[in-house]
């Protein structure tokens, strides 16, 4: 089973609003991500978490704080966003965060910052 | 250059029809390269790892050229369901970090 979850499917909040992203994987992996992805482009690495530690920051905004609460859970945390972070933001797993590993993603959550 | 480029699209097809798509990436130290496939306003779902011998699951078949840095993707008597976009995607060997191509959009019609 290589399932991957998140909730919500999607969210509209208001640029002075907080809210978090939540993904879920039981497949053992030890490396989650978070990538954002506009439309008609391929998706951007915001993290990586790798044996539940911050191991890439690929320069995000700090409206943006990422947190992986145990191995199997990922959370991102939203504070103060603007209409161009309006996207589909997708998580992904992995065995291990190497340079073989295939990601999995979850089926992502459309974000509307209005 | 980008690191991972691809064909631009769209590509238009009939069904049956056999449809190649390319792609090079530009860091020769790379060690693992996939197609994934993603749907309109889905997520992108691996469709073939490639592997240097190259490698067939069903109609799909992708190779990999290690010495002209080059990935391909065939497939064979398309079918409608096979419309979607094509992303080529190459592990960076930094700590799990995926590169994508732009991605190539490929519509199969009646």
């Amino acid at each position: 089973d290589t399932e991957v979850t998140q909730t919500p499917k999607h969210l509209v909040m208001g640029m002075t609003n907080k809210k978090s992203l939540k993904c879920e994987q039981h497949m053992g992996h030890r490396a989650m991500y978070w990538y954002k992805q506009k439309a008609k482009k391929p998706p951007e690495l915001m993290f990586v978490y790798s044996y539940e530690k911050l191991s890439i920051n690929e320069s995000v905004p700090s409206r943006f704080s990422p947190e992986c609460p145990n191995s199997s859970l990922l959370n991102l945390h939203l504070h103060a966003l603007q209409p161009e972070d309006s996207a589909l933001y997708l998580c992904a797993s992995s065995p291990f965060s190497g340079s073989t590993d295939t990601q999995y993603f979850g089926p992502g959550t459309r974000l509307t910052v209005l | 250059r980008k690191e991972v480029e691809q064909d631009p699209g769209p590509f238009n097809v009939p069904e049956g029809a056999t449809v190649a798509f390319n792609c090079t990436y530009s860091n020769s130290a790379s060690q693992s390269f996939f197609w994934y496939r993603q749907d309109c306003r889905k997520e992108p779902k691996l469709l073939m790892s490639v592997y240097s011998s190259g490698n067939e699951d069903g109609r799909f078949t992708a190779q990999l050229n290690r010495a002209s840095q080059y990935i391909s993707l065939l497939i064979r008597d398309s079918k409608l369901s096979d419309s979607a976009t094509y992303l080529c995607v190459v592990n960076s060997n930094q700590g799990g970090k995926l590169i994508f191509g732009q991605g190539t959009e490929l519509s199969v019609k009646p």
